[in-house]
């Protein structure tokens, strides 16, 4: 069965910290999509980035970047110098196409906080 | 071009009524799933509707039902409430019939509802 993984439950760094969120995930398809959402306080999830399973190139945007292993199914964000606005909650999904629904699978989700 | 708008933004009910949440796709699609997220977890599929039926369903029991119109908007029906439903629920939309579902699916901003 599809699982995603993110075993970090709550970071906390300090401004201007580079941080590192991990997310594993778990698939018998070959074909398949990998996202990251940020959830701040206000509950509305903003898609981030979306990765598809032939693609392993690591890619930036801006203080963002996300690195993809297939041969350790892993899916993991790095964002650089962090800042205060920061402050959400991460969360990686595995797009899962069972009858063509593309359903999304979520991890637990990771607390980041960025003190200033 | 408006988003995907969810109405009510909060709802409180008790338990053992029945609730009904409501979900307008982003302009362009036609496809809504719907999501259930519990405190401290990430987002559960529910269900998903596309040409007015549902097409495929999570771990969820029949007292959770759906329903899509026409014009593609969607509702989410709860019956018989359980201080377990308490959760924000979240609608996503997508275009099958374009085939973008599984690169881009976008959230609305979801409803909090309290069972007490």
């Amino acid at each position: 069965a599809q699982k995603v993984t993110q075993a970090q439950t709550e970071i906390s760094v300090v401004e201007k910290e580079d941080v590192t969120l991990d997310c594993v995930y778990e698939t018998r398809d070959t074909t398949y999509y990998l996202f990251w959402y940020k959830q701040p306080p206000s509950g509305e999830l903003v898609f981030l980035i979306r990765r598809n399973s032939f693609d392993e190139q690591n890619e930036i945007s801006g203080r963002y970047s996300w690195n993809f292993q297939k041969s350790t199914s892993s899916f993991n964000f790095t964002i650089t110098a962090s800042q205060v606005v920061d402050s959400a909650v991460y969360f990686c999904a595995l797009s899962e196409n069972q009858g063509g629904s593309e359903k999304l699978v979520f991890g637990k989700g990771t607390k980041l906080t960025v003190n200033p | 071009d408006a988003g995907v708008t969810q109405s009510p933004t909060h709802l409180i009910k008790t338990r053992g009524q029945q609730v009904t949440l409501r979900c307008s796709p982003k302009s362009g699609h036609d496809t809504v799933s719907w999501y259930q997220q519990a405190l401290g977890q990430g987002p559960q599929f529910i269900f998903q509707y596309y040409e007015e039926e549902e097409r495929q369903r999570g771990n969820f029991p029949d007292r959770f039902s759906g329903h899509q119109f026409p014009n593609y908007s969607s509702e989410l029906n709860v019956n018989a409430l359980l201080l377990g439903d308490s959760a924000l629920y979240l609608c996503a939309s997508s275009s099958l019939r374009t085939g973008t579902g599984r690169v881009e699916q976008y959230f609305g901003p979801g409803t909090r509802l309290t069972v007490t």
